[in-house]
């Protein structure tokens, strides 16, 4: 069974500091998709990583997919309240793509 | 345009009740999932459909869950003999399945309470 490990599981800070989530596995994934949730919403999708040592940027949002395609983390420069919610993880092996394994989320707080 | 609908939004239901719930998919979209979201947990796979294919079943917890998906469309998930740890929120998703490049549009999910 292929697991994804989030952390940290909850995280507060203040607006304007910095961030970072992180997703870990042991096992290989042929792509790995982020998503943001909101209370009482289905997540949204905020970007997908398919490459090994990938970056990519959404405004304020850096996604990084490791080298070995095992991990990835979500750095946020200079968070608002705004970007509160949980962020997902969710990996797809190449032997089902379709089958994404999610991780437990992490439930950021920004204050304003 | 339309994004995937879930009704009802909430259902609270005594145990060993069956309940339904249904999902309308965007348009278009050839793939349909249904996710299950319990408190503190990760979106748990339950199953797919895609196309006129047969659906993989392998997340269905037990055989009190059935779903089907009529004409390609419109999907139904049924717990039958419903039980307290069976309550969750229990999401649909769909997607154009180009690969698995192609996101998941998500519901808003069914809040499922059984007392």
């Amino acid at each position: 069974t292929q697991l994804l490990e989030q952390s940290p599981q909850f995280l507060s800070i203040q607006e304007g500091e910095n961030l970072t989530v992180y997703c870990n596995s042991s096992s290989v994934f042929s792509s790995l998709q982020w998503y943001r949730q909101e209370p009482g919403e289905g997540p949204v999708l905020l970007v997908t990583v398919v490459t090994g040592g990938e970056v990519k940027k959404l405004k304020r949002l850096t996604f990084q997919f490791g080298d070995a395609r095992k991990d990835s983390s979500l750095h946020i420069t200079a968070a608002q309240p705004g970007d509160t919610g949980l962020y997902l993880c969710a990996g797809a092996s190449a032997g089902s793509n379709y089958k994404l394994t999610f991780g437990k989320g992490t439930l950021l707080t920004v204050n304003p | 345009g339309a994004g995937v609908s879930q009704s009802p939004s909430n259902k609270v239901t005594e145990k060993g009740k069956d309940v339904e719930l249904r999902c309308d998919p965007i348009s278009g979209h050839t793939a349909l999932y249904w996710y299950r979201q319990s408190l503190g947990q990760g979106l748990e796979f339950l199953i797919y459909f895609q196309g006129n294919s047969a659906p993989d079943k392998s997340g269905l917890p037990s055989d009190r869950f059935s779903a089907e998906r009529t004409g390609g469309s419109v999907s139904t998930l049924t717990i039958q003999r419903t039980q307290q740890e069976d309550s969750a929120v229990y999401l649909c998703a769909s997607s154009t399945d180009q690969g698995n490049n192609s996101p998941l549009h998500f519901g808003n999910g069914t809040r499922l309470t059984v007392t």
